[in-house]
């Protein structure tokens, strides 16, 4: 089944303490992208790839770390958390960069800073 | 200053009329413009799209219409049904760069 996933779904962690969120896509997408949804915000895109070693920030980066050296994972990385990243988060992919090319969404991951 | 803006925050429409959802920019550089629906516990699904050379685009129940001058595009479901309920996101496009609108919650009622 072609997916995108996300771990963990939901994560509590105090502020400081880093973490990483994973996300996997199994459809040989080249292009990945981070965001965070926060309410009355819709979501905001925080970095996106457009293939492997190759990043860029998106509208919000402050706060956050990328990678991409496979295809199929684009993990976010919070070195140093604080509750303003308290938000839901998606990663998406799509197969390139065509503006006919749709995202695929992974199910979101919850995180609270405390 | 929010890019992308849809005004309607919720809607509430009787099961088998037209639910209209509005999506307002300001961003003249969008060349694409798309639409998601979110239900809860899950991710965005793109529901339909449009190039920023044309004014509208149809598939099935759902037709998006695009007025370029007015910076303004709306989503048309005919006729709705209880399954349309979620969370819809207007999506303009700039390269690789998404901006999405904050979303209008449609309820479908039966």
């Amino acid at each position: 089944e072609a997916q995108v996933t996300q771990n963990p779904r939901y994560l509590i962690t105090v502020t400081g303490k880093k973490l990483t969120v994973t996300c996997s896509q199994n459809m040989n997408h080249e292009y990945m992208s981070w965001y965070r949804q926060d309410p009355g915000l819709g979501l905001r895109q925080i970095y996106y790839s457009m293939n492997v070693e190759v990043t860029d920030k998106g509208d919000v980066p402050e706060g956050y770390k990328v990678s991409r050296k496979e295809k199929r994972n684009f993990p976010l990385i919070l070195e140093s958390p604080s509750p303003n990243q308290t938000s839901l988060y998606f990663c998406a992919s799509s197969l390139g960069q065509s503006s006919t090319d749709t995202q695929y969404f992974g199910p979101g991951t919850r995180l609270t800073v405390l | 200053d929010q890019q992308v803006k849809q005004n309607s925050p919720s809607l509430s429409v009787q099961e088998g009329r037209i639910s209209i959802l509005n999506c307002d920019y300001t961003n003249s550089m969008f060349d694409y413009f798309l639409w998601y629906k979110k239900y809860p516990a899950e991710g965005p699904t793109f529901l339909i799209s449009i190039s920023s050379i044309k004014d509208k685009n149809e598939d099935g129940r759902f037709t998006v219409f695009l007025n370029k001058s007015a910076k303004h595009l709306s989503l048309h479901i005919v006729p709705s049904q209880p399954g349309d309920s979620a969370v819809y996101f207007c999506a303009p496009r700039r390269g690789q760069n998404f901006v999405f609108g904050p979303g209008t919650r449609l309820s479908v009622l039966p």
